[in-house]
């Protein structure tokens, strides 16, 4: 089992510009997640997605969108990316209490 | 207030030490609560979780709540340089079983 996979895992944009933060896991599990990491502020939640079909706003979602393409991808898209959204983004899926997470992708908007 | 706090540290111990790792919450009604450990550059990993109904023993970490005072610590015996990371803190609110609230994380140094 590959667990949670992220691609890409670097990713330098200009100001205005697209991409789509993929994400997938292939332990079954029913809710995934995205998350941002900034120095001093720990992880904060952008979207979740408790199950296939549905998706729910995190603490910080503004400038982002989410698919729940199927049970096991959940893809992170930054429509007209800003510097402010410079970070390491994890996605995470959770199997009863505990959240496996991904190897991140660093992204860079200059 | 932020929700879930910790003390950024860096907390420097020597080896063989006891390091005391304490976080604070604001939900009085949390009943889950999380301790993860991110190493440089890397995804954080799960070290335990505890309920509201008790202390957890596993191996060398302690997790510990305090429900009255509402804080939570993990507490590391006889340490090692490897445990040299950033640990941290999360918490399951009451109003939702999906979303785990983290705080920023406690930076510990262990000295060989």
């Amino acid at each position: 089992n590959a667990g949670v996979t992220q691609t890409p895992k670097f990713q330098v944009l200009k100001t205005g510009q697209s991409m789509t933060l993929q994400c997938a896991q292939d332990m079954n599990h029913n809710s995934m997640y995205w998350y941002r990491q900034d120095p001093g502020m720990g992880l904060r939640l952008i979207y979740y997605s408790a199950s296939e079909g549905t998706t729910d706003k995190g603490e910080v979602p503004n400038g982002y969108n989410v698919s729940r393409l199927n049970k096991r991808e959940f893809s992170l898209r930054l429509e007209s990316a800003a510097p402010s959204q410079t970070s390491v983004y994890f996605c995470a899926s959770i199997w009863g209490q505990t959240q496996y997470f991904g190897p991140g992708t660093r992204l860079l908007v200059l | 207030q932020k929700e879930v706090e910790q003390n950024s540290g860096p907390l420097s111990v020597p080896e063989g030490a006891i390091a005391s790792l304490n976080c604070t919450y604001s939900d009085r009604g949390s009943q889950s609560f999380f301790w993860y450990r991110q190493y440089s550059g890397k995804s954080p990993e799960l070290i335990m979780f505890i309920y509201s109904n008790g202390d957890k023993e596993d191996g060398r970490f302690t997790a510990q709540l305090n429900k009255a005072s509402q804080y939570v610590s993990l507490l590391i015996r006889d340490s090692q340089p490897s445990d040299s990371a950033t640990y941290l803190c999360a918490v399951i609110g009451m109003d939702s079983s999906y979303k785990l609230i983290f705080g920023s994380g406690t930076r510990l140094l262990v000295r060989p």
